[in-house]
């Protein structure tokens, strides 16, 4: 069963519009929560974690427990914003095992 | 440079002849991984070691086999290849504790089993 989710594998938004990366996950313990990017030509790298609460490159991501959810947002999309995003959630109750999503393509209008 | 090496870049093999990657880092990294890509599946983590001389089975382990003899190496080895191990292969290091999360990838390895 697949541990986390994201629905949506394309995503197209217009320069300045807010967009929104959904991400759902499974598991009854207490999740970590990342997201991770991969820009056209380079590597995957963390974007950002939530037990940072951080912003990164204007974009924020906020656990809910309740909904297991753990969605990606940012007010303004830039054409820079435009890669591959995955969700991913590690378990470390018996080892440090990563769970990542299936990713989803953003592609920001100019 | 701090970076994640992997060798071979591109492979093409075929059913049956043991092949091996290598994944290097230069961090001193306690945390590495492997994972493979597949179209409409994502990443998903194959085998991964916390440590020298401790490693663990991921998602997918099956068909495949590593070892950490040295806190910088961590190569993947097929040992009978198949086609459906085609695919594109990515290791990753990162530290333990809080920045655990950090993973650093390597630029990844697309290995075509014939």
């Amino acid at each position: 069963a697949q541990r986390v989710t994201q629905p949506e594998k394309l995503l197209s938004v217009f320069k300045g519009a807010p967009v929104e990366l959904k991400c759902n996950y499974s598991y009854s313990g207490s999740p970590e929560l990342f997201w991770y990017v991969q820009y056209s030509r380079q590597r995957l790298q963390l974007l950002l974690r939530h037990i940072s609460r951080e912003s990164i490159k204007g974009f924020t991501a906020d656990l809910n427990k309740g909904e297991t959810s753990f969605h990606l947002k940012k007010p303004f999309a830039q054409e820079e914003d435009s890669a591959m995003y995955y969700c991913a959630l590690l378990i470390s109750n018996t080892g440090n095992q990563f769970y990542f999503g299936t990713g989803t393509s953003l592609t920001v209008i100019p | 440079e701090a970076q994640v090496t992997q060798n071979p870049r591109y492979l093409i093999t075929v059913t049956g002849k043991k092949l091996t990657v290598t994944c290097s880092q230069n961090m001193n990294h306690e945390y590495m991984s492997w994972y493979r890509q597949d179209p409409g599946l994502g990443l998903r983590q194959i085998y991964y070691s916390m440590n020298v001389e401790v490693t663990d089975k991921g998602d997918v382990p099956e068909g495949y086999k590593v070892s950490r003899k040295e806190k910088r190496n961590f190569p993947l080895i097929l040992e009978s290849p198949s086609p459906n191990q085609t695919s594109l292969y990515f290791c990753a290091s990162s530290y333990l504790g809080r920045e655990r999360s950090e993973q650093y990838f390597g630029p990844g390895t697309r290995l075509t089993v014939t």
